[in-house]
């Protein structure tokens, strides 16, 4: 059984480069989310996918930021013209949610991005 | 406006004592969900515990047991006869479920350290 997989871990880059990470959530999970966290903070929500369908994105998700989900699997989340304020632990989740029954959320292990 | 507030930034006990995380939150919704997740050194969020908002009754789980009290918007956490495993960041979360997004709202969390 594999949970929610983040790729890369680890990423270093410098300010004014683009950078692009992936998830995969648990497979037969529908639902898929974005958060930041940045040091000695909680987990900031940024956007969040119901299939292939974007359904929500914070206002913390600036034009530099966007995410895709193309197939209903896997999600890429790009930041372009990377800014040291986007320096930061990005999480990925999923659940299954079914209609309004909730279901919690599983956390992937999160790409650290380092921006100097 | 929803808001999780957890006051204690870091505990620290010895190995067997009694500890508890207070979590009080805000919302002006009357479904929603609580959480709590813990995040150890490693960096990836554990689920640990999902409460509806129309269930008070306090719940029970080995060493763990988390108190609900709507009347003080509060739900806390102990953990009984602490262990060195015990020792990560606990975070409380509040999702309000029914509006169509189930984005979760962490607090900043609580740095337990358990020492031997």
């Amino acid at each position: 059984d594999t949970g929610v997989s983040q790729d890369p871990r680890h990423k270093i880059t410098k300010r004014g480069q683009n950078v692009t990470f992936r998830c995969d959530p648990i497979s037969e999970h529908n639902r898929l989310y974005w958060y930041r966290q940045t040091l000695g903070q909680g987990p900031e929500f940024l956007t969040y996918f119901q299939n292939e369908a974007q359904l929500e994105k914070s206002r913390l998700l600036s034009d530099r930021f966007s995410a895709e989900r193309p197939k209903g699997s896997f999600s890429t989340l790009e930041i372009q013209r990377t800014e040291q304020g986007d320096s930061a632990m990005y999480l990925c989740a999923s659940s299954p949610r079914v209609g309004e029954y909730y279901n919690e959320q599983f956390f992937g292990p999160g790409t650290r991005l380092t921006v100097l | 406006a929803q808001k999780v507030t957890q006051a204690q930034t870091e505990i620290s006990v010895v190995e067997k004592e009694d500890v508890t995380l207070d979590c009080v939150y805000e919302t002006r919704d009357t479904t929603y969900y609580l959480f709590w997740y813990k995040q150890p050194p490693s960096g990836e969020l554990v689920f640990l515990i999902r409460r509806n908002s129309f269930d008070e009754q306090n719940e029970i789980s080995g060493r763990y047991s988390w108190n609900f009290q709507k009347s003080t918007s509060s739900f806390n956490f102990t953990i009984t006869a602490s262990q060195v495993v015990d020792s990560a960041v606990y975070f409380c979360a509040l999702s309000e479920a029914h509006r169509g997004t189930d984005k979760l709202i962490f607090g900043t969390g609580t740095r337990l350290q358990v020492f031997p």
